[in-house]
C-alpha cells in the first residue's frame, strides 16, 4: 500500500524567510504527486502537481516542488514567504496500481509571523 | 479551476439522528466523486469512492450502513452519516474528479463540520 510521510508537523517561520516542506513516499511505481495548501477556514485547494516531465514544478504563489525519484521525495519550496501562506500542506500521492486513489500525508501547519 | 460545494458548512444534531451532507460539482458532470474524514490535528483519510450510478466503495473500517453513500446524478453525491453518535463528530470532505482536467486531479468542497451531542 502507499504511504505518504510529512516530517514537519508544525513549522514557524518569519517573514521573508524561506520555506521547504518536507515529502515522502512509499510506493516505487509510477505515481502522480500533489501537493495541497488548505488556508484557516477554507477548502482544500491545489498549489501544484507532478504528473511526468521536468521534475521541478512551479505552483501557485511563488511555490514549487522537486520530484526526486531516487529519495522518493517531493519537497515543497518557497524562497520567501508571506504572512498570507499560513495554512496547512498536504502532501498527496496517486498510482495507478492503487486505483488512483489519493493518499494524503499528515499535513505540515505553517505559521508565517509578520 | 473547477468548484465542488458541500453542504452544510456546519450541523450539530442529537445524537440517535440522521444527518445528510451534499457534495455538488458546480461547472463540471463528476462521476466520481469522494468522501473524506478529518479528524483534529490529523490527515484527511478516505472513507468511501462514490460512483454515479452504482454503489460506493468503501475503504476498510468503514461501516456501509453508517455512512450511505448516495451518486444519483452526474454533479451531486450524498452522505447520510445514520443514527449519528459523538464518537461520529468529525470534519467531513468531498471531492469531486474532473475528468477534463486529467485522471487524478480531484477538486474539494469546504467540509461539513459535525457536532454529534
Amino acid at each position: 500500500a502507499q504511504s505518504v510521510s510529512q516530517h514537519n508537523h508544525h513549522v514557524i517561520l518569519s517573514e521573508a524567510a524561506s520555506l521547504e516542506l518536507g515529502c515522502n513516499y512509499s510506493y516505487g511505481g509510477t505515481v502522480n504527486l500533489f501537493w495541497y495548501v488548505q488556508y484557516p477556514g477554507q477548502h482544500l485547494q491545489l498549489l501544484l502537481k507532478y504528473f511526468s516531465g521536468d521534475p521541478l514544478v512551479k505552483g501557485i504563489k511563488g511555490f514549487e516542488a522537486e520530484f526526486i525519484k531516487s529519495k522518493f521525495s517531493f519537497n515543497l519550496r518557497k524562497p520567501s514567504v508571506q504572512w498570507s501562506d499560513t495554512a496547512e500542506y498536504f502532501c498527496a500521492v496517486t498510482s495507478r496500481n492503487a486505483g488512483n486513489m489519493l493518499t494524503f500525508g499528515g499535513g505540515t501547519r505553517l505559521m508565517v509571523k509578520p | 479551476g473547477a468548484v465542488v460545494s458541500q453542504h452544510p458548512s456546519r450541523v450539530i444534531c442529537k445524537s440517535g439522528t440522521s444527518v445528510k451532507i451534499e457534495c455538488r460539482s458546480l461547472d463540471f458532470q463528476a462521476t466520481t466523486m469522494f468522501w473524506y474524514r478529518q479528524f483534529p490535528k490529523q490527515s484527511l483519510m478516505l472513507m468511501a469512492t462514490s460512483n454515479e450510478g452504482s454503489k460506493a466503495t468503501y475503504e476498510q473500517g468503514v461501516e456501509k450502513d453508517k455512512f450511505l453513500i448516495n451518486h444519483a446524478s452526474l454533479t451531486l453525491s450524498t452522505l447520510t452519516v445514520t443514527s449519528a453518535h459523538p464518537e461520529d463528530s468529525s470534519f467531513y470532505i468531498c471531492s469531486a474528479r474532473d475528468p477534463g482536467a486529467g485522471l487524478n486531479i480531484q477538486y474539494f468542497g469546504a467540509g461539513t463540520r459535525l457536532s454529534v451531542l
